[in-house]
């Protein structure tokens, strides 16, 4: 089946500006997460939803980051007044839930999307 | 707080070598998952392998095999005859639970042909 999907693929923007980046999870997957990859800081997690659960936004840098799911499907990650140190590759994995047995948690695996590359000038 | 340590930040070999690399994490959980991705020059992070603390049997798969060592907190991973095409970045990782990952720095692999 399709994997996940982002768009746009690159994203060039002054500073100042708003950007929308958006992420099409794989069909049936209930967990979605965003990331970010960096030269300096790495891979850095930034937010996750689970369900209909209210999201983890511990990762989130500043508050002009937020992200929303809809349907809980699609997902949309805003940096508002963009900074040049926001740029990066934003990446999104999404994953299916499994339950293991009641005495170990559960677990998934992560599939990633291709990124957004975006560049703040 | 958890910590993933790829210690080897580039390696070069020759194709067909074989080539090891290592993974540290440290953590207090008792039960959590470790992980490992590769990224090719295209960007996409690729999932390779999810192994669980509570089992410690290594794996094989192809040229590709993965040492678990609990004793000593580490999950290293061997290529076995290298080629070109596996020239990338591998990412070790760690979540306690079905949370977000916490990913090593990366090691940059070059096979030369």
């Amino acid at each position: 089946g399709a994997g996940v999907s982002q768009s746009p693929s690159n994203k060039v923007t002054e500073k100042g500006k708003d950007v929308e980046l958006r992420c099409d999870p794989i069909s049936g997957h209930t967990a979605l997460y965003w990331y970010r990859q960096s030269l300096g800081q790495g891979l850095e997690f930034l937010i996750y939803f689970q369900g209909n659960s209210a999201p983890d936004k511990s990762g989130l840098p500043s508050d002009r980051f937020s992200a929303e799911r809809t349907g809980g499907s699609v997902s949309t990650l805003t940096i508002q007044r963009t900074q040049q140190e926001d740029s990066a590759v934003y990446l999104c994995a999404s994953s299916s839930l499994i339950r293991g047995p009641a005495t170990r948690p559960t677990t998934d695996t992560q599939y990633f999307g291709p990124g957004t590359r975006l560049t703040v000038l | 707080a958890q910590k993933v340590t790829q210690a080897q930040t580039e390696i070069s070999v020759v194709e067909k070598e074989d080539v090891t690399l290592d993974c540290v994490y440290e953590t207090r959980d008792t039960t959590y998952y470790l992980f490992w991705y590769k990224q090719p020059p295209s960007g996409e992070l690729v999932f390779l392998i999810r192994r669980n603390s509570f089992d410690e049997q290594n794996e094989i798969s192809g040229r590709y095999s993965w040492n678990f060592q609990k004793s000593t907190s580490s999950f290293n991973f061997t290529i076995t005859a290298s080629q070109v095409v596996d020239s990338a970045v591998y990412f070790c990782a760690f979540t306690p639970a079905a949370r977000q990952l916490t990913f090593g720095s990366g090691t940059q692999l070059t096979v030369l042909p």
